[in-house]
């Protein structure tokens, strides 16, 4: 099966930091890997569709200023959360689709960030 | 915009059958999912449905009207390891998801 993993599990950090995730799509290439966030006990929120080699869409709402998404490769793409606030504390997860054809999404763990 | 509607809890006992409902209106359609998600993780993939009509997989079948703008996943033999999480998902064109805001599934004994 398709694995997409997902650094770090967890992590704290002071406001006004910044926090990088990683997702990478281990055993497949993935041309489009997707970011949400999810509350607690609220259903995931997509934040951005990140594209290899190009520039990631937005959905309306995200301050892509502070939400930064950069897919450098076929099987990377990182979230960096800048000048992170407690507001910004959520659970964020990625997903990967294997191909432009490829309506399956495969989700990596999951980061739970927290904001202190 | 994008509507998707599920149930916000459900309860129901080990052994026995439930049926988690989900109608949607969206700006496209390329297919509906369910997940099954335990808290504090990432989302385990269920099913996928873009024809209309009965997908069954195991214990787990799941349900789509196109014209009704309609699914159902359905769970048999209830196991205390089924209380989890079930998210509707619709995927637009694109294949963007958006998802239901989730069905707390409680199994109780």
């Amino acid at each position: 099966g398709a694995v997409v993993s997902q650094h770090p599990s967890r992590v704290i950090c002071k406001s006004g930091t910044s926090v990088k995730i990683e997702c990478r799509s281990l055993d497949f290439q993935a041309t489009t890997m997707f970011w949400y966030r999810q509350f607690p006990k609220k259903s995931l929120m997509l934040m951005a569709t990140s594209n290899e080699g190009s520039k990631a869409t937005y959905e309306q709402g995200v301050e892509k200023d502070k939400f930064l998404i950069n897919h450098a490769s076929l099987t990377l793409s990182t979230l960096t959360v800048t000048s992170a606030h407690p507001e910004d504390s959520s659970f964020y997860i990625c997903s990967a689709l294997r191909g432009a054809r490829d309506t399956e999404a495969f989700f990596g763990q999951g980061t739970r960030l927290t904001v202190v | 915009g994008q509507n998707i509607d599920q149930p916000t809890e459900m309860t129901a006992t080990e052994g026995a059958i439930v049926q988690i409902n989900c109608t949607y209106q969206t700006s496209g359609f390329n297919g509906l999912f369910w997940y099954q998600q335990h808290a504090g993780e990432a989302p385990t993939f269920l099913s996928y449905n873009v024809l209309d009509g009965l997908e069954e997989k195991g214990r787990f079948s799941s349900f789509l009207s196109r014209s009704k703008g309609y699914s159902y996943l359905l769970l048999k033999e209830l196991q205390m390891k089924d209380s989890a999480s079930y998210l509707c998902a619709v995927a637009l064109y694109g294949n963007k998801l958006v998802f239901g805001a989730g069905t707390i599934l409680r199994v109780k004994s």
